[in-house]
């Protein structure tokens, strides 16, 4: 079935660092991908997403492309700060069998950043 | 600005007692989900809905846990009895139905209420 595989945190930085959480997907076709942030005492928030190969998602510094060849959607930003600090996950919105869309979500375990001052 | 409401933010039960947990989608969205995070076993889907009929329900421990949405602007999480193994961030999340758009569709995001603390003693 379909599914979503993230690196496993905790990942440690120092401020201005570069970012890198890896997240790669088995699914059929086409799927939706996203990456979802959750702040600590929050709910989950969409950071970014993209539909279709090749496409680039970005928001607040972070980017994201679809890499269909790669089945991949790592998730990178150039210089991360303390208040990134938070838990990532990739998650992939899988086709259905008449190629329809769903919203229903398949998510990874989840990366926890630690951004140090 | 529109949000998904959830109530209680925090629940302390005891072992045996019911505990219902209440979600408030976006208006105009027509599908609502139920999760439930743990450090242990991550966020697990427990129940999805669409046009207030369950779609998927497979999550969900039947025994004890039951989900309705009496309405569109109220979906509810039952526990009857709750046990100390429930303990855990229950979060309610609304989203519009992308339909028969394909896969391509910009309308298949999930929008996630703040959550519910449940802690069964």
């Amino acid at each position: 079935g379909d599914s979503v595989t993230q690196m496993e945190g905790p990942v440690t930085l120092s401020e201005e660092a570069f970012l890198t959480i890896n997240c790669t997907y088995t699914a059929t076709g086409y799927p939706s991908l996203f990456w979802y942030v959750q702040y600590p005492g929050e709910g989950l928030q969409l950071l970014l997403k993209a539909t279709k190969a090749d496409d680039k998602g970005s928001n607040k510094g972070f980017e994201a492309t679809y890499r269909k060849e790669t089945t991949s959607f790592h998730l990178e930003k150039g210089s991360v700060q303390v208040s990134d600090s938070a838990v990532y996950f990739c998650a992939l919105s899988p086709l259905l069998n008449y190629g329809g869309a769903t919203n229903k979500l398949i998510f990874g375990t989840g990366t926890l950043l630690a951004v140090q001052p | 600005d529109a949000r998904v409401t959830q109530t209680p933010r925090h629940k302390v039960t005891e072992m045996g007692q019911e505990v219902t947990m209440r979600c408030q989608p976006i208006l105009g969205h027509n599908t609502v989900f139920w999760y439930r995070q743990t450090m242990m076993q991550g966020l697990e889907l427990l129940a999805y809905f669409r046009n207030r009929a369950p779609l998927d329900d497979s999550g969900m421990p039947k025994d004890r846990f039951s989900a309705e949405m009496p309405d569109a602007t109220l979906a509810t999480l039952k526990i009857q009895p709750s046990e100390p193994r429930d303990s855990a961030v229950y979060f309610c999340a609304s989203g519009p139905y992308p339909g028969l758009a394909g896969g391509r569709s910009s309308y298949n995001e999930q929008f996630f209420g703040p959550g519910t603390r449940l802690t069964v003693l």
